[in-house]
């Protein structure tokens, strides 16, 4: 059973606009929440995390927000440059070592 | 550069073939796991060492035998594989969970065919 899902498989977005990449969860026990960005040929690399006590984190160009009430995590990318284009990953943990991952969302971002 | 270095980048296997997959790391992680990962789908958990014990086995066929030999390295022994075997497997490394949250990170991986 998928207890983190991405229902966005894909998102185009103009340069130089947001671009917003959705994340929901089920598992209230989970306390961190982390995304990853994957190009082909390269594992996943990570972005930017947050942890349950708060509901945002900024760095740079991209804040990940998190809505626990409604187990949803949302990563924005402002100004969307072409070099983000590749897919994303959302993922959450709980102690135990073990991270589950979203099914990803394939951005591309057109110059 | 990735912090995490796995060799080989791409290995081509018969079924009846022994080879093993390896996994480098110097951040002083002392957790370190493997992932499969298939097209067009998430990474998949496999195994995870913690403090170089295996702490998880997510039921993984027994063709598949991780090995951690010391607190840096992690290897990924593969014997008798099936054709569905076929898939990018991930390493990556972290500090324990419960010890202050910490990202995993990943290394590139190895693309396995098995023919």
């Amino acid at each position: 059973d998928q207890q983190v899902k991405q229902n966005s498989p894909s998102l185009s977005v103009q340069e130089g606009r947001i671009s917003i990449l959705n994340c929901d969860y089920t598992n209230s026990m989970f306390d961190y929440f982390l995304w990853y960005k994957k190009y082909p040929a390269e594992g996943p690399t990570f972005l930017i995390s947050i942890s349950s006590i708060k509901d945002k984190n900024e760095d740079g160009r991209f804040t990940v927000f998190l809505n626990k009430s409604a187990k949803h995590l949302s990563l924005h990318i402002v100004p969307s440059q072409p070099g983000d284009s590749a897919v994303y990953f959302c993922a959450a943990s709980n102690t135990g070592n073990q991270f589950y991952f979203g099914t990803g969302t394939s951005l591309t971002v057109i110059p | 550069d990735t912090e995490v270095t796995q060799t080989p980048k791409h290995l081509v296997m018969g079924m009846t073939n022994k080879k093993s997959l390896k996994c480098e790391q110097h951040m002083g992680h002392r957790a370190m796991y493997w992932y499969k990962q298939k097209a067009k789908k998430p990474p998949e958990l496999m195994f995870v060492y913690s403090y170089e014990k295996l702490s998880i086995n997510e039921s993984v066929p027994s063709r598949f035998s991780p090995e951690c030999p010391n607190s840096s390295l992690l290897n990924l022994h593969l014997h008798a594989l099936q054709p569905e075997d076929s898939a990018l497997y991930l390493c990556a490394s972290s500090t324990p969970t419960g010890e202050d949250s910490q990202p995993q990170h990943f290394g590139d991986g190895t693309r396995l065919s098995i023919l």
